[in-house]
């Protein structure tokens, strides 16, 4: 059965400072996506990684692939507090186009 | 273009009851899928329909059920609520082996059981 983590659970972390998310999955996959989930709200499509070395960048966030190593990253530059919010990566299993699996997430606080 | 919609917003239900959720899926798309949405916890896949048709499930009972119809609007039923099914649905909606843009959520339904 496909694991998702992802690590750190929680991260706070001061504005204009820099971090990285992970994010590693058990089986094989050629795609991953990230969302971002504001509090009591619905999932926001963040990024979409298509294959192995994809890299995509919005603003201050930048999201890598590796499928060999399994893992993806989400970079945060210079936060701000606005990034405030639940991320979570998610993947499909090989070979199947349902199921999107979810990872644990990874609850983000940029303080002041 | 309309994006997916839920209803209700909120519910609130007595254990031992039954429930009904409703999603529009997004304009263009043909597939539904449901996911469950504890508090704190990642979204839990419960099944997903493609032409009306279950096309995968997870590790949900029986008691959780869904419809897609002709339109791909979808409904997802829950028999016999018990108290941990307390949660965020969310429903989401894709072009079935188009990948590249995921699914579209909708804003969810949040449904206490007391």
């Amino acid at each position: 059965e496909l694991k998702v983590e992802q690590n750190p659970l929680f991260l706070s972390m001061q504005e204009g400072k820099n971090y990285t998310i992970y994010c590693n999955y058990s089986t094989t996959s050629d795609r991953l996506y990230w969302y971002r989930q504001d509090p009591g709200k619905s999932l926001e499509s963040l990024f979409v990684l298509l294959s192995n070395g994809a890299v995509k960048q919005e603003g201050r966030l930048m999201a890598s692939l590796d499928t060999k190593a399994r893992l993806s990253t989400l970079h945060i530059t210079a936060a701000v507090h606005d990034l405030s919010a639940t991320y979570f990566c998610a993947v499909f299993p090989t070979g199947t186009a349902s199921k999107l699996t979810f990872g644990t997430g990874t609850r983000l606080q940029v303080t002041l | 273009e309309t994006g997916v919609t839920q209803s209700p917003t909120h519910l609130i239900k007595t254990r031992g009851q039954q429930v009904t959720l409703r999603c529009s899926s997004q304009s263009g798309h043909n597939t539904v899928s449901w996911y469950q949405q504890a508090l704190g916890q990642g979204p839990q896949f419960i099944f997903q329909y493609y032409r009306e048709e279950e096309n995968g499930r997870g590790n949900f009972p029986p008691r959780f059920s869904g419809l897609q119809f002709p339109n791909y609007s979808s409904e997802l039923n829950v028999n016999a609520l018990e108290l941990d099914d307390s949660a965020l649905y969310l429903c989401a909606s894709s072009l079935l082996g188009v990948l590249d843009y995921g699914y579209t959520f909708g804003s969810g339904t949040r449904l206490t059981v007391v």
